[in-house]
């Protein structure tokens, strides 16, 4: 069945960088768009952007385009989501999210478990 | 980009009962456009409803979507254990996907 493992749980001091993991199995990777969502506590879901498997092109939010990366490596069907100068407002719950369809403007499913991101000092 | 508002907040019924769920858009939205998940803690959040009123494969009858230009509602017709959750509305079709704020549905 289609599936996205997130990597494990991270603790990062303010300032320190931080890349997030999203292995995908079940389906051909390279043909579906993968979003990442964030969550912080007590919050509603935050979109930060999409990456295109086949191309490696990337849609940012614009309030992440300075210190987010997404990135993905074919050969291993994974994607991945690098923070730079983590704040404390970076605490969240980040999770990959692969579009329903193959192409681009549409729901989201499935999406990762989630990767608990704390930042603090 | 398109601001959802979701009401009510919390949503206290019993199993057994009906939830209606609401999701405002501030702008018009495409009933092509809009989506419902469902929430619980420490899982992945799933797919319920696209397209404003498509059920995800798998998703049991009693979830149903309806709505069109700035007013979404989600149905439960009869609440299951296993319904107690946070649902989302999403908007998909623009460059800025926006989330709702979220309606937990607790039992009473």
């Amino acid at each position: 069945q289609v599936q996205l493992v997130q990597s494990g749980a991270e603790v990062k001091k303010p300032g320190a960088s931080v890349r997030v993991s999203c292995k995908a199995s079940g389906y051909t990777f390279t043909e579906y768009y993968l979003h990442w969502v964030r969550q912080a506590p007590g919050q509603g879901f935050e979109w930060m952007g999409w990456i295109n498997p086949h191309s490696g092109v990337t849609d940012l939010e614009e309030r992440f385009q300075d210190r987010v990366t997404m990135t993905r490596d074919t050969s291993i069907s994974t994607a991945y989501m690098e923070i730079t100068n983590l704040r404390s407002d970076d605490t969240a719950v980040y999770y990959c999210a692969r579009q329903g369809v193959t192409w681009l403007g549409a729901w989201f499913d499935p999406w990762g478990q989630g990767t608990r991101v704390t930042v603090s000092s | 980009e398109i601001v959802l508002t979701q009401s009510p907040g919390t949503l206290s019924l019993s199993p057994g009962e009906r939830a209606t769920l609401s999701c405002r858009a501030r702008q018009t939205v495409s009933s092509s456009d809009l989506a419902w998940y469902q929430h619980k803690p420490g899982q992945a959040p799933r797919l319920l409803i696209y397209d404003a009123s498509s059920r995800a494969t798998g998703i049991p009858d009693r979830f149903s979507g309806s709505g069109s230009g700035t007013d979404f509602t989600l149905t439960i017709t009869r609440l299951e254990p296993e319904d107690f959750a946070v649902y989302y509305c999403h908007h998909y079709r623009s460059s800025h996907r926006t989330f709702g704020q979220g309606t937990k549905v607790e039992i009473k």
